[in-house]
């Protein structure tokens, strides 16, 4: 089974700050890679698939890189509204597909 | 905008059987894939079965083909997950979703909790 980590596990950040965070695959799974936001008591809510491409609707200061094993999500200014757990998942090995453990994003 | 609602969920003994449901408001239902999905305590989300918008394709993980099945019915709107023979392994929020790769719409998840 394809393994996800992410890193950090968790961060602190102020309002404007530029935030990356990693997920990397214990394989290589081409661009078969998403990323999603969650906030307490909410769904999980989709921000980018095909590890670059951005949902419509999503704000333009998320962004996505990567393929293969390594993959960057990068908030480029952060928003109050952006205080949320990040999780990256796997869709390479269809019809299963596995999550990271996520990231905590909170204020410092 | 697109809801899910999952219910069914609740506390079954081992080898007993539950049937989850997930009603689906807002955008079309009958024209894509669905897939449930399940976090157990203290881990990652897995994915546990998926469903073709014509059923002609349906996807189970190991640890639960042969015990689960999963269906549809478009007209209602209405994903559904029949649970048989539980095990306490299988105890855990139970998830939602339109897609079968990236999934675009999540409900809010149902908990089964299997134990004596």
């Amino acid at each position: 089974a394809i393994q996800l980590t992410q890193s950090p596990s968790s961060l602190s950040a102020s309002v404007g700050d530029r935030v990356t965070i990693t997920c990397r695959a214990s394989q290589a799974i081409s661009n078969a890679l998403a990323w999603y936001q969650q906030k307490p008591g909410k769904p999980l809510n989709l921000l980018m698939y095909d590890a670059s491409t951005l949902k419509s609707g999503v704000p333009s200061r998320f962004s996505g890189s990567g393929s293969g094993t390594d993959f960057t999500l990068t908030i480029s200014s952060l928003q109050p509204e952006d205080f949320a757990t990040y999780y990256c998942q796997q869709f390479n090995s269809y019809p299963s597909f596995s999550f990271g453990p996520g990231t905590k994003v909170d204020i410092k | 905008e697109m809801q899910l609602v999952e219910s069914g969920g609740g506390l079954v003994q081992p080898g007993g059987s539950l049937r989850l449901s997930c009603a689906a408001s807002g955008v079309p239902f009958s024209g894509y894939f669905f897939t449930w999905a399940r976090q157990a305590p203290g881990k990652e989300l897995e994915w546990v079965a998926n469903i073709k918008h014509d059923l002609s394709e349906r996807n189970y993980a190991d640890s639960v083909r042969g015990r689960f099945t999963i269906s549809r019915d478009n007209a209602q709107n209405s994903l559904y997950l029949q649970m048989d023979s539980l095990r306490a392994e299988d105890t855990a929020v139970y998830y939602c979703g339109r897609g079968r790769g990236w999934i675009d719409h999540w409900g809010q998840g149902t908990l089964v909790t299997v134990s004596s």
